[in-house]
């Protein structure tokens, strides 16, 4: 099973750019890696996924390296409002076992 | 449109009373998920559906633990027996259908055992 391991906490100044990063040593050939927001007292929320290389879209980028092992969240320019819990997501490929990492909490700062 | 939500928000029971939550997900969604979430920790995952049918069941914490979805839809994650170390958040997601697709989850409920 791709085990996965993230920073516990960040902290950032509104305006930041955030980048946090997971890592997965194990991940298999067809995993892919997504990235989860949760919000005290709310679900998880999806916010980017990749396989390979780069990802943008209009919240967030995903880096990942060509041998897979890591993966970067980056969050341009961080806001008050993007306080939460950050968690990477590896399938277990042909296991059916989804593996969230331990989460990083990030505190944005005024 | 309709999210995926579960009933009920809260749950407090006594130990060894048996318990059921309840998880109806988004129309059309093939695939289904419990997760289970202790106070500060992070999400453990506890099984997950294709249509009706659970492939690996073997993330459910112990025997206690019971799942089934009907209809390709609404699920029930049941608790016997329950203890204290029960508590969490149970949350339950949904998927268009397996394998990488964006899971939705809902805004879980919260079981406590006294």
């Amino acid at each position: 099973l791709a085990k996965t391991t993230q920073p516990i906490s960040m902290d950032s100044y509104e305006g930041q750019e955030v980048n946090i990063t997971c890592s997965h040593n194990n991940i298999a050939t067809n995993d892919y890696i997504t990235w989860y927001q949760q919000f005290p007292s709310q679900g998880p929320r999806f916010i980017i996924q990749g396989y390979k290389t780069k990802v943008t879209n209009e919240v967030a980028s995903l880096f990942i390296p060509a041998d897979r092992k890591s993966s970067t969240l980056s969050l341009p320019r961080v806001s008050l409002s993007d306080t939460a819990v950050y968690y990477c997501l590896v399938q277990a490929s042909g296991t059916y076992k989804y593996i969230f990492g331990t989460g990083t909490r990030l505190k944005v700062l005024a | 449109g309709a999210g995926v939500s579960q009933s009920p928000s809260n749950k407090v029971t006594e130990k060894g009373k048996d318990v059921e939550l309840r998880c109806d997900p988004i129309s059309g969604h093939t695939a289904l998920y419990w997760y289970r979430q202790s106070l500060g920790q992070g999400l453990e995952f506890l099984i997950y559906f294709q249509g009706n049918s659970a492939p690996d069941k073997s993330g459910l914490p112990s025997d206690r633990f019971s799942a089934e979805r009907t209809g390709g839809s609404v699920s029930t994650l049941t608790i016997q027996r329950t203890q204290q170390e029960d508590s969490a958040v149970y949350l339950c997601a949904s998927s268009l259908r397996q394998s990488v697709d964006t899971q939705y989850f809902g805004p879980g409920t919260r079981l406590t055992v006294l």
